[in-house]
């Protein structure tokens, strides 16, 4: 079964300054990598995704992430953190789990804190 | 454009009462979820509907049940609730199960005390 890694429980970084929150994954085949951002009250809205190609991905709101399949990660990086950034980031893997089920596990958030 | 909708946004529930989260999406996606969201555990998968006419647990089905009335609408119930159904419940949706690109409702907050 897939399974997905969020080391960092909370980052705190200045405004303007650069940011890289970390994801790890588990799974046997290429699997399918997304971000989402869920802002306090929010749903989660899908930042980028990763299917296949290109390993270096670009998202919304100038975020973009890197596909290393030597390293099962796919860290998310933004190169100015602005104030309105601040908010919780969800790895997430998507895989087939057996005949026609599709399943997208989640891992347990990095909170970001963005000081001015 | 509302996208996926849920409602009620907050709630109170006595322990062994019961309730229905209802969610209702107007994209025309073919696939709905459930998923409760607690602190420091991530989304937990609770339910799933692939298409309308099938439905399926996931990772956490137990104490809940789900209905996809129709390609719109997918509800969820809680028949007896717990203190330990205490969480934020999300519904999202996708166009196809494989597809993966889900769109969120703004979640339900549920207290069972």
């Amino acid at each position: 079964a897939q399974s997905v890694t969020q080391p960092d429980i909370h980052i705190t970084v200045s405004e303007g300054a650069s940011l890289e929150l970390r994801c790890n994954y588990s799974y046997g085949a290429t699997p399918y990598l997304f971000w989402y951002v869920q802002s306090p009250g929010q749903g989660l809205q899908l930042l980028l995704k990763y299917f296949s190609g290109d390993t270096l991905v670009q998202g919304i709101k100038g975020f973009e992430a890197e596909f290393k399949r030597s390293q099962s990660s796919f860290n998310l990086r933004k190169p100015s953190v602005h104030w309105s950034d601040a908010a919780e980031y969800f790895c997430a893997v998507g895989a087939r789990s057996g005949g026609s089920n599709y399943k997208l596990t989640f891992g347990k958030g990095t909170l970001l804190t963005v000081n001015p | 454009n509302a996208g996926v909708t849920q409602t009620p946004k907050f709630q109170v529930l006595k322990t062994g009462q019961s309730m229905t989260l209802q969610c209702a999406q107007d994209m025309n996606h073919n696939s709905m979820y459930w998923y409760r969201q607690d602190p420091g555990m991530g989304l937990r998968l609770i339910y799933y509907s692939a298409s309308e006419g099938t439905t399926d647990k996931g990772e956490v089905p137990n104490g809940y049940n789900v209905s996809r009335l129709n390609k719109r609408e997918f509800s969820l119930r809680l028949e007896s609730a717990a203190p330990s159904q205490t969480s934020v419940y999300f519904c999202a949706s996708s166009l196809e199960a494989w597809n993966y690109g889900y769109t969120f409702g703004s979640g339900t907050r549920l207290t069972v005390v």
